[in-house]
Parts: structure tokens; sequence; C-alpha cells
């Protein structure tokens, strides 16, 4: 089993609608956890972090987290045609070292 | 503060030659990250150091991979000999403590023939 594992994807969501990505991660004595946006041919930037159960809202980014289910999820709500990019699901592994997933490919269609 | 800068941008060498990657982090940030990332692998961490010191290089593929870091501001990840398999996007990142964001510098597009 990989530490940190993400559907790839593709996913594709029409502009303005709620785009939803999912993470499931091995170690669980995880402590934070991660959400990266990489556009092609350029290097991830984080967008959310998380540390607590529960919900953890940016603007139109929340974050969720459910330890007892080794589970981080990504809403993007009014998904505009800017937030097509690779998303990255990250997770400090033996709290010493960040370990990422694959990545799910998100396009928003105009 | 520039962020986390990386040289060269892009690389390419012919297979059996040295290749020499460089990595400054962010001012006052303990510890750094080496990262190669490609379409079938996705972003593996190779080796990572806390306040200079090599903390876990299980990720490192082989013995042609090594890395230093001599001092608080610079890091280098040496590939000798190169191979074709080794063509990838490494990507350094840095922070300030354990359980926190990393930040990434804009990658080394390397490209071995």
């Amino acid at each position: 089993q990989k530490e940190v594992e993400q559907n790839s994807g593709p996913l594709s969501v029409p502009e303005g609608a709620i785009a939803s990505l999912n993470c499931t991660y091995s170690d669980r004595g995880s402590q934070s956890f991660f959400w990266y946006r990489q556009y092609s041919g350029k290097s991830p930037e984080l967008i959310m972090s998380i540390y607590s159960n529960g919900d953890k809202e940016d603007g139109r980014f929340t974050a969720q987290l459910n330890k007892a289910s080794q589970y981080v999820s990504l809403l993007i709500r009014d998904s505009q045609p800017s937030d097509s990019a690779t998303y990255l699901c990250a997770v400090y592994h033996n709290n010493n070292d960040m370990r990422f997933g694959a990545g799910t490919r998100l396009t928003v269609k105009p | 503060d520039a962020g986390v800068i990386q040289s060269p941008r892009h690389e390419v060498t012919e297979m059996g030659q040295e290749v020499t990657l460089r990595c400054k982090p962010i001012s006052g940030h303990n510890s750094l990250f080496w990262y190669r990332q490609t379409m079938m692998r996705g972003l593996e961490l190779l080796i990572y150091f806390n306040n200079n010191v090599p903390i876990d290089d299980s990720g490192m593929p082989e013995d042609r991979f090594s890395a230093k870091m001599p001092n608080a501001s610079f890091s280098t990840l040496k590939i000798q000999p190169s191979e074709p398999r080794d063509s990838a996007v490494y990507f350094c990142a840095s922070n300030l403590q354990g359980n926190t964001e990393a930040f990434f510098g804009q990658g080394t597009r390397l490209t071995v023939v």
C-alpha cells in the first residue's frame, strides 16, 4: 500500500460546479495534511493545510479531514477554468518527511 | 526572500556524464527535501535533511545518486554516471520545521540522452 493514494483522474467538471478531490493515507500517526496545486510545467504550490478533524474553509476551497478513516478531501466551489491543474495530496510520514500522492488532474470546462 | 532557488533550470547531458543539481533553501528553514517527478511515478521523495544532516535517504534509487548539504544555505544532488531513465524534473523544497508546509523551488528538468 502506498503511503498516500489519490484517484488519478482525470476529473472534469463544468464551470461553476463543485469539484471534489479525495485522498487516503496509510500512516495512522500522521498529524499534518496538505493540498498542493501544480500547473503544467510549474512547481507545486500550497492551497490548504489541515491539522484537525473536520472542515477548514478558505475562500472557494474547503479541506476535510477524518483521521479515523485516514481520509482527506478538497472541495472547490464555483470551479473556474483557472482551477484546471493537478492537485497533490501531501501527508507527513512518521512526522518527519512529506509524502505525496500521485495527483488528480482536474479540468474545468467553460 | 526569493524563495527556494534551484539551478540549473534545464540540463541536457549524455549518458555516463556526471550531473550536479543545486539548491538554495529559504533562509532560516531547517529542513530540505529533494524530490523527483515523472509521469509514471509522480512526485517521489529522494532524501531529506534536517539541520543539514541527512535523515532518510531510502528514496535514493541507487548508489549513482548522492546528496550533500554542507551548510544551511546550500545542497547538491549528484548523479554519477547518469542514465536515460534518470530523465525527470527534480524539485528541491524546504520548510521551517517538521509538520509544516514545504515551499518548492522551480525545479530542474533533466534530460539524459
